[in-house]
């Protein structure tokens, strides 16, 4: 079966710092999407992406927060000045249509750690 | 808005017994429900869905779930749990439109034991 990729699988940073995850998302796939889990606590939508815009975001989901896609492959989560809490696994996944009952396929996941 | 509540946190069964994990979402209309599993270091695989036709769905891995409208529920179940369930199940709501910005619940972790 065909997989989505996230790169780190785990990123420490200082506080006050930028990060970038990424993601390659199944390459025919045509809507992208992150979600993150705080430990302990449910898996949340943070944003959804297709045709190169935001379909969708989260209150999650503010300035601190954007989404890009480069280059045609991979779909990158910027968080410009990271916070404590914003610690959590982070969830890149992809779909070939954005229907409500179409599969989304997950990547295995970034774990960022906030210090 | 949609909620799922997934009301056991933790569950521990024998290899081999049977298995059903609970669910029961919150969604105005006619939701459309998901089932994934997360083992340890990988991403959430689906294990089935429904959104229309027989309540009785059929997934990968050999779980099943009946969705019961009555009750606002969607349960896993499993006749026979092997060790390599061990995970943690998400039970999942998706709204209808044309994006799909499903909400999960906190998830029950699966403890097989010998």
């Amino acid at each position: 079966e065909p997989e989505v990729t996230q790169t780190p699988s785990h990123q420490v940073t200082q506080m006050g710092q930028e990060v970038i995850l990424r993601c390659v998302p199944i390459s025919n796939h045509l809507y992208f999407y992150w979600y993150r889990q705080i430990l302990g606590q449910k898996v949340e939508f943070l944003v959804s992406f297709y045709n190169n815009e935001i379909s969708e975001k989260s209150e999650i989901f503010d300035d601190q927060f954007s989404v890009e896609r480069p280059d045609g492959s991979n779909f990158t989560l910027k968080i410009r000045s990271t916070k404590l809490e914003d610690s959590a696994m982070y969830f890149c996944a992809s779909s070939l249509t954005g229907g409500p009952t179409e599969k989304l396929f997950f990547g295995s996941g970034t774990q960022l750690s906030v210090l | 808005a949609q909620s799922v509540t997934q009301p056991d946190i933790h569950i521990t069964v024998s290899e081999g017994a049977s298995l059903e994990l609970r669910c029961n979402y919150s969604y105005g209309a006619t939701p459309y429900l998901f089932w994934y599993v997360q083992s340890p270091g990988q991403g959430l695989q689906l294990l089935l869905k429904y959104f229309s036709g027989d309540t009785l769905v059929q997934g990968i891995k050999g779980f099943e779930a009946e969705f019961k409208r009555s009750q606002s529920s969607f349960n896993l179940r499993k006749p026979s749990v092997h060790w390599s369930d061990a995970a943690e199940y998400f039970c999942a709501v998706g709204a209808g439109g044309g994006y799909q910005k499903v909400t999960f619940g906190t998830g029950t972790k699966l403890q097989v034991i010998p």
